[in-house]
């Protein structure tokens, strides 16, 4: 199992562009979470699939934001146009649907805006 | 929607001593608190989980406590060592979905 994917590691682009974070979630695990991880606020969710399908995204800051899910093995996070303010560690992480089971988490991307 | 509150932010013990870190839940529908560890650089990963039909949980050095009464839930570090040295998350999950952290406690043990 190598566990959840996610591309790039890093990723530094000036303000007013457009980035694709990436992830391949654990093969068999039926949801997926993108969250958003800073100093000031800590790991917040920003929206989280089951079976493909978003079932939660108000967490998603604006407009700026989109995630999709077009198959159980692949989900992107963009972000359209980029902005300073959104530099933070973007992670990645899946879990079974049944009962009480743990995430697992990416290791993460980190993006720098400047 | 789920919030959860974690204390302390910091926490510094010697080598040796127990360290306690607190959280509290707003959705009385959490049944799920699991603890994650994330060191400088790395993802966090699960040291510790406990459900809510069960008041108290141990793995070795580490144990949790569930008071859902209270709703709050505690992590216990006994004999601490430098590598317990990180930032610890507790969790909540309602209906076993949607997973909220809370603030973070980053513990120094101080040899």
């Amino acid at each position: 199992d190598a566990g959840v994917i996610q591309s790039p590691r890093h990723e530094v682009t000036e303000m007013g562009q457009e980035v694709t974070l990436r992830c391949k979630p654990i093969s068999g695990h039926d949801y997926l979470f993108w969250y958003r991880q800073t100093m000031m606020r800590g790991l917040e969710l920003l929206i989280y699939f089951n079976n493909n399908v978003p079932i939660d995204d108000s967490g998603m800051p604006e407009d700026r934001f989109s995630a999709k899910m077009p198959n159980a093995s692949f989900s992107t996070l963009k972000i359209q146009p980029s902005e300073p303010r959104d530099s933070a560690v973007y992670f990645c992480a899946s879990r079974t649907g049944t009962g009480s089971s743990p995430l697992h988490f990416g290791n993460g991307t980190r993006l720098t805006v400047t | 929607g789920e919030n959860v509150e974690q204390h302390p932010s910091t926490l510094s013990v010697q080598e040796g001593d127990s360290a306690v870190i607190k959280c509290t839940y707003s959705d009385s529908a959490s049944n799920y608190f699991p603890w994650y560890k994330q060191e400088l650089g790395k993802r966090p990963q699960l040291i510790i989980d406990i459900r809510s039909n069960v008041g108290e949980k141990k793995d070795q050095r580490i144990a949790v406590t569930l008071n859902k009464t209270a709703k709050h839930f505690s992590l216990h570090i006994t004999e601490t060592q430098p590598e317990d040295s990180a930032v610890y998350f507790c969790a909540a999950t309602p209906g076993y979905q949607k997973v909220t952290f809370g603030t973070g406690t980053k513990l120094q043990v101080i040899p």
